[in-house]
């Protein structure tokens, strides 16, 4: 069936350092993809997405491509800020539109 | 826009008694509602997904006697933990999918601790 796997953590970086969070699929057909931002002690926010194959999705300085070869959809930004800390989900949107949540990875960013 | 709320966000009772958690869609209609529950530092599980005028579908090993769920309307589901018990202590999340049936939005979540 389909599922996500998703890079264990805690990360921990310096601010300002490069963030790679790996993320792989597998799935039937052609799923969407998302990546998740949970702050602690909130519900999750989209943080962005991908609908098909070759798509980056965007948003506050981080982005994902959207792999079909590898079935991947790795997490990344250039530079992060403290405020970056939290904890981030991988996700995707199969048949049935039933999603399915890679375990999280949680990130803290240290001055 | 598609913005989910739910209430309350915090939530202590007694062992025994029950608690209902509403899941409201304040910007449009959702077509289908799904309960998560997430212990801590883990990931989402579903319980279940909803759909406005029916029953809901249950995930496997989630006792629907204890987590009754209610999707009376297309803006508001609601989740009764009847009888609950300590172990039901847990972050729970509701998440609506409106005409982009791929995406859901999610709610703010609701703690849940059963002393």
């Amino acid at each position: 069936g389909d599922s996500v796997t998703q890079m264990e953590g805690p990360v921990t970086l310096s601010e300002e350092a490069f963030l790679t969070i790996n993320c792989t699929y597998t799935a039937t057909g052609y799923p969407s993809l998302f990546w998740y931002v949970q702050y602690p002690g909130e519900g999750l926010q989209l943080l962005l997405k991908a609908t098909k194959a070759d798509d980056k999705g965007s948003n506050k300085g981080f982005e994902a491509t959207y792999r079909k070869e590898t079935t991947s959809f790795h997490l990344e930004k250039g530079s992060v800020q403290v405020s970056d800390s939290a904890v981030y989900f991988c996700a995707l949107s199969g048949a049935g539109n039933q999603f399915y949540f890679g375990t999280g990875t949680s990130l803290t960013v240290i001055p | 826009g598609a913005v989910v709320s739910q209430h309350p966000s915090r939530v202590i009772c007694k062992s025994g008694t029950s608690v209902k958690i509403e899941c409201r869609s304040l910007d449009f209609q959702a077509t289908t509602m799904f309960w998560y529950r997430q212990f801590p530092k883990q990931s989402l599980m579903l319980m279940a997904t909803s759909n406005e005028g029916s029953k809901a579908t249950y995930e496997q090993g989630v006792e629907k006697d204890k987590f009754l769920i209610n999707h009376a309307s297309l803006t508001l589901s609601t989740l009764t933990v009847t009888s609950a018990h300590p172990e039901d202590s847990s972050f729970y999340i509701c998440s609506a999918t409106g005409s982009n049936r791929y995406e859901q939005y999610f709610g703010p979540g609701t703690r849940l601790t059963v002393t």
